[in-house]
């Protein structure tokens, strides 16, 4: 496609559960991000890729938050043991070149909702 | 650390008005990046404009223009005579050359255009 997909658009899951959000960057892409957005505030960063090389997962807030690309293209964020705290959009983003002056191009996000 | 302020959470103006939006940022990097993302109700946030920090030049696009000031450690966005289509969150968003490619965001400003 044309751009960043991310499914599912919407995620409901129990407290406890395991959780696994996809995202399909814009073929060619070589940098790859995951951003948490909660309600009425701005996206937080939680972690990028270049290529299959996870560089940076600084902004993950505990170890139950996993992501992987092991193929440089499609990336997985997993979600252990869910918590309420973790309900919020996580959004996916991706941009052509590695490099702070690129711009990132954002999926539609999945809205995940923990009861 | 870098920070990103965008004081203003929300304003309502009425079609064909203009509207200033302000965004003032903190960073210890001599070389940085300032960005401005629209997020309409679908939720994809979507790339307006890209400044880097040895370029004060103003920019205009349309009814867009943006109002970058060192001096002041600000960048404003300014839309012209405003349409309801351009009702929306509108983020101000920084990177780092020492910091990585990660995004750092204001918390958003949520644009009302009425009729």
């Amino acid at each position: 496609g044309a751009g960043v997909s991310q499914s599912p658009r919407y995620k409901v899951a129990k407290r406890g559960q395991d959780v696994a959000l996809r995202c399909d960057p814009i073929s060619g892409h070589v940098s790859l991000f995951w951003y948490q957005q909660a309600l009425g505030q701005g996206p937080e960063f939680l972690t990028y890729f270049q290529n299959e090389a996870q560089l940076d997962k600084s902004g993950l807030p505990s170890d139950r938050f996993f992501a992987e690309r092991p193929e440089g293209s499609v990336s997985t964020l997993k979600i252990q043991r869910t918590q309420q705290e973790d309900s919020a959009v996580y959004l996916c983003a991706s941009s052509l070149f590695q490099g702070p002056s690129q711009p990132q191009h954002f999926g539609d996000g999945t809205r995940l909702s923990i009861l | 650390a870098q920070k990103v302020t965008q004081a203003q959470t929300e304003i309502s103006v009425v079609e064909k008005e203009d509207v200033t939006l302000d965004c003032v940022y903190e960073t210890r990097d001599t070389t940085y990046y300032l960005f401005w993302y629209k997020q309409p109700p679908s939720g994809e946030l979507v790339f307006l404009i890209r400044r880097n920090s040895f370029d004060e030049q103003n920019e205009i696009s349309g009814r867009y223009s943006w109002n970058f000031q060192k001096s002041t450690s600000s960048f404003n966005f300014t839309i012209t005579a405003s349409q309801v289509v351009d009702s929306a969150v509108y983020f101000c968003a920084l990177s780092e050359a020492r910091a990585g490619n990660m995004l750092t965001f204001g918390g958003g400003t949520r644009l009302m255009v009425k009729p």
